[in-house]
């Protein structure tokens, strides 16, 4: 198994708090993804990096910043959650670049809910 | 742009049944294909995936064949274990290798 943890693993917090996730990773990959699943949409992008300090948008990027100053560390903030952002979210790490290494590898998940 | 279309679940089957869930994609370029399985409570692991076309990943019994010229990357299984009880994710992977799209999920249940 691929080494990522995400912490923590469950979270509930009120209306309006700014929550931060962690994702860890122990496999020196490039990029790492931050994802939320939730009934009916599958799993969209939220924001991922390609390497240090450097990260971009996904599909659902509002109300949500990330930041990455170690290779192995991708910290996922809401500014001031809300009751929408009620999800499980994941992790995902990928060596994409080299050749053959475009597999994603997920973490377990956190389970956050907004009060 | 980029996405994928996975068949509609929930899928009930009996043990030792033939499973196909069917998966058909749009892409630019020449995308890499993956299935992924979401065991309760988990993240998601992956199950087989396929580089090119005509490729066919397999794993734990399961199979799926990068079709171009269908855009299609069925999953199938000749015989599915209780334990096979999940949910499915096709994905791609667009040429760059750095973003993936994720079809909605297929919910698998095997009863005895």
């Amino acid at each position: 198994d691929a080494g990522i943890t995400q912490s923590p693993r469950h979270k509930v917090t009120e209306t309006g708090t700014p929550v931060t996730l962690r994702c860890h990773q122990t496999e020196n990959h490039r990029y790492m993804y931050w994802y939320r699943q939730d009934p009916g949409h599958g799993l969209r992008l939220i924001h991922y990096s390609y390497g240090v300090k450097d990260t971009d948008k996904g599909e659902v990027s509002d109300g949500y910043s990330v930041s990455r100053s170690k290779t192995e560390d991708f910290l996922l903030t809401l500014e001031s959650a809300t009751s929408s952002q009620t999800s499980v979210y994941f992790c995902a790490i990928s060596g994409a670049g080299k050749p053959g290494a475009e597999t994603q590898y997920f973490g377990p998940g956190t389970r956050l809910l907004v009060l | 742009g980029n996405s994928v279309t996975q068949m509609e679940g929930p899928v009930t089957l009996s043990e030792e049944a033939f499973l196909t869930i069917n998966c058909t994609y749009t892409a630019t370029g020449y995308p890499s294909l993956f299935w992924y399985v979401q065991y309760p409570g988990e993240g998601l692991q992956l199950l087989l995936k396929a580089t090119k076309a005509d490729d066919k990943g397999s794993n734990k019994g399961f199979e799926a064949t990068y079709r171009k010229e269908t855009t299609s990357f069925h999953l199938e299984k000749g015989s599915v274990q209780v334990s096979d009880s999940a949910v499915y994710f096709c994905a791609l992977s667009d040429f760059t290798g750095n973003q993936f799209y994720f079809g909605t999920g297929t919910s698998l249940t095997v009863i005895p």
